[in-house]
């Protein structure tokens, strides 16, 4: 399995609603992002997990809240956000430290209204 | 500051010509090199990754790294249609608090016409 699974594909919420996006991947790789990204800009780094541990996290607003279950799963907990924060939301994984590159999931489309 | 610079084009090229992306990074610890083609809608894929001087090449891909001049391209041969869309460029570094962490370029808008 070479894949970076992401659900759902498509969210739309509003600004008092409580939603998660979720992330899984089977190549045991034990780093695992989140990056948002707007339209016609690069990915922005959110958060990196290492070995299940949360090791960045770059001033990212409380209102995104990241939990790493296990190896294998990554969610974002989302509550309270605002227009400015609909973008594609793009979970990645890669062996330890990033050597030969992230795989990235598919992405959620995240629209807040 | 670690800088990736691309220029962001758009690049435009006639289907069967050489296409040739360019990047420029900031610091010199810089240890891995990354291409990835972004589709409009779409996640970024991984198409080539150079940690070493010199060319690296994979079908009609090359990707070209020199350290020196602190410079990464990519080449595309025989440039199809379905080429076209947006090449980031992203260099890490694998040391101390960097972690692994991928400092991405703007892009680079290819439109390959038929």
């Amino acid at each position: 399995d070479t894949e970076v699974t992401q659900t759902p594909k498509h969210l739309v919420m509003g600004m008092t609603n409580k939603k998660s996006l979720k992330c899984e991947q089977h190549m045991g790789h034990r780093a695992m992002y989140w990056y948002k990204q707007k339209a016609k800009k690069p990915p922005e780094l959110m958060f990196v997990y290492s070995y299940e541990k949360l090791s960045i996290n770059e001033s990212v607003p409380s209102r995104f809240s990241p939990e790493c279950p296990n190896s294998s799963l990554l969610n974002l907990h989302l509550h309270a956000l605002q227009p400015e924060d609909s973008a594609l939301y793009l979970c990645a994984s890669s062996q330890d430290k990033g050597a030969g590159g992230y795989t990235f999931g598919s992405g959620t489309r995240l629209t807040v209204v | 500051q670690k800088e990736v610079e691309q220029n962001s084009g758009p690049l435009s090229v006639p289907e069967g010509a050489i296409a040739s992306l360019n990047c420029t990074y900031s610091d010199r610890g810089s240890q891995s090199f990354f291409w990835y083609r972004q589709y409009s809608g779409k996640s970024p894929e991984l198409i080539m990754f150079i940690y070493s001087n010199g060319d690296k090449e994979d079908g009609r891909f090359t990707a070209q790294l020199n350290k020196a001049s602190q410079y990464v391209s990519l080449l595309i041969r025989d440039s199809q249609p379905s080429d076209s869309a947006t090449y980031l460029c992203a260099v890490s570094f694998d040391r101390g608090s960097t972690l692994g962490r991928l400092y991405f370029g703007r892009g680079t808008q290819l439109t390959v016409w038929p």
